[in-house]
């Protein structure tokens, strides 16, 4: 069955430290790939998307993932984070001719100012 | 922008009682789809739907059902509520391989 990964449950930074969240999934077809994000009190937003083409993808809010078809990995990163970046992030996956999206469990991100 | 609304932010109800989530989309897309959202397990599938009156089981069915009657409206029910369906419920639509669009969540406790 096809599964996310998303390793780290809890991270913590200080404002402007470099953020690295792993994702890694199971499937060896073609796939779309995702990371949302979920403010305090708000409904999960994409942050961004992977279909095809180059796999590195710029997303909103300075926020980019790379793509390694090879490593089955979808990593999000962002230089700098700020304190309004405290949030939790999921990563999630559907594949070509399919209706479900599977979900990682989710990093949950505190910024410290 | 599309608009995914559920009816109810925050719901409380007694163990036994029938219990009914709304979902309406303004985009016309014909796949919805219900989670729900616990911590340390991310969002878990419930029950999805791809066109109207058509549903498939997610990977948690059990004790949920669906109805899709309208494109629009998609509609989750706990036929007798449990102490262990406490939680957060979120309803989503999109077209097929485009991202999901999320509602703000149902929170519902079951006492």
């Amino acid at each position: 069955a096809q599964s996310v990964s998303q390793h780290n449950h809890h991270v913590i930074l200080s404002e402007a430290a470099s953020l690295e969240l792993g994702c890694n999934y199971s499937y060896g077809g073609t796939v779309n790939l995702f990371w949302y994000v979920q403010y305090p009190g708000q409904h999960l937003q994409l942050l961004l998307k992977y279909f095809s083409g180059d796999p590195l993808v710029k997303g909103i809010k300075g926020f980019e993932a790379e793509f390694i078809k090879s490593k089955f990995s979808f990593n999000l990163r962002k230089p700098s984070v700020q304190w309004s970046d405290t949030a939790e992030y999921f990563c999630a996956v559907t594949t070509s001719g399919t209706y479900k999206y599977i979900f990682g469990t989710g990093t949950r991100l505190k910024v410290l100012a | 922008d599309v608009k995914v609304t559920q009816s109810s932010r925050y719901l409380v109800k007694r163990t036994g009682e029938k219990v009914f989530l709304e979902c309406v989309q303004d985009m016309d897309h014909e796949n919805m789809f219900w989670y729900r959202q616990d911590p340390g397990l991310g969002l878990r599938l419930i029950y999805f739907s791809y066109d109207v009156k058509m549903k498939e089981k997610g990977d948690i069915p059990e004790g949920y059902s669906v109805s899709r009657e309208k494109k629009e409206r998609f509609s989750l029910i706990l036929e007798s509520a449990s102490t262990n369906q406490t939680s957060m419920y979120l309803c989503a639509s999109t077209s097929t391989n485009l991202p999901l669009h999320f509602g703000n969540g149902t929170r519902l406790t079951v006492t």
